[in-house]
């Protein structure tokens, strides 16, 4: 049962450039989480957002939440080559997260 | 450095070879999924565990069985390995309760091809 859907599916920016992935939903959750994937690697957690928050930030990265209109949002400023990769959202609240299938992150140098 | 290992990156199996997939957290996490990742489906869930000797399917565990003898180790058996099971294979742990509620630990992943 795919839950998330991301937008765009692939995505391609200059170095110094913001990034920004969205995500909708269709059910209710209790929080929404974001994962990066190398290529050819396991999933590594970025940051989580619980349904009454509204924005959070780490480091670069900037995750704002609308649950009225079931979609998420993350911003990736100065985008660096590094930052290539796929990017996942999963919501949580049912009996285990439910991940879309992703946009791929393209930083060219 | 916490971790989730799987044993194998890379792994060639034929078909109707009964394959163990080994997945170990040093975390003492609750929690351990099996996830596989295929191009254009994202990850589905096939099978997770809350506790030791407990189970529950996910959204395809068909062709797949689990075991979780001791809360560090959960393994995913392909009971008689086909070709539509050729994919990426994801560990992952949560602390309790695991409910989607914390952020996952994933391995490496695993890349089996049946051939």
């Amino acid at each position: 049962s795919q839950q998330g859907e991301e937008d765009p599916q692939a995505l391609s920016i200059q170095e110094g450039e913001n990034a920004t992935m969205n995500c909708s939903y269709k059910t209710s959750i209790n929080n929404l989480q974001w994962y990066r994937q190398n290529s050819g690697r396991g999933l590594v957690h970025l940051i989580l957002i619980r349904s009454n928050e509204r924005e959070k930030h780490s480091g670069r990265l900037r995750v704002t939440l609308d649950t009225s209109k079931k979609s998420s949002s993350l911003l990736i400023t100065a985008s660096r080559a590094a930052d290539t990769a796929s990017y996942f959202c999963a919501t949580g609240g049912g009996t285990a997260l439910i991940f879309g299938k992703g946009t791929t992150l393209s930083v060219s140098s | 450095d916490v971790k989730v290992t799987q044993s194998s990156r890379y792994l060639v199996k034929r078909t109707g070879e009964k394959v163990f997939l080994e997945c170990v957290q040093d975390m003492d996490h609750e929690n351990m999924f099996w996830y596989r990742q295929d191009p254009g489906l994202g990850l589905r869930l096939i099978y997770f565990s809350y506790d030791v000797k407990m189970k529950e399917k996910g959204d395809i565990p068909e062709g797949y069985s689990v075991s979780r003898e001791k809360k560090e180790r959960f393994s995913l058996i392909l009971e008689s390995a086909s070709t539509n099971q050729t994919s990426m294979y994801l560990c992952a742990s949560t602390p309790a309760p695991g409910q989607g509620i914390y952020g996952y630990t994933f391995g490496s992943g695993t890349r089996l091809t049946v051939v």
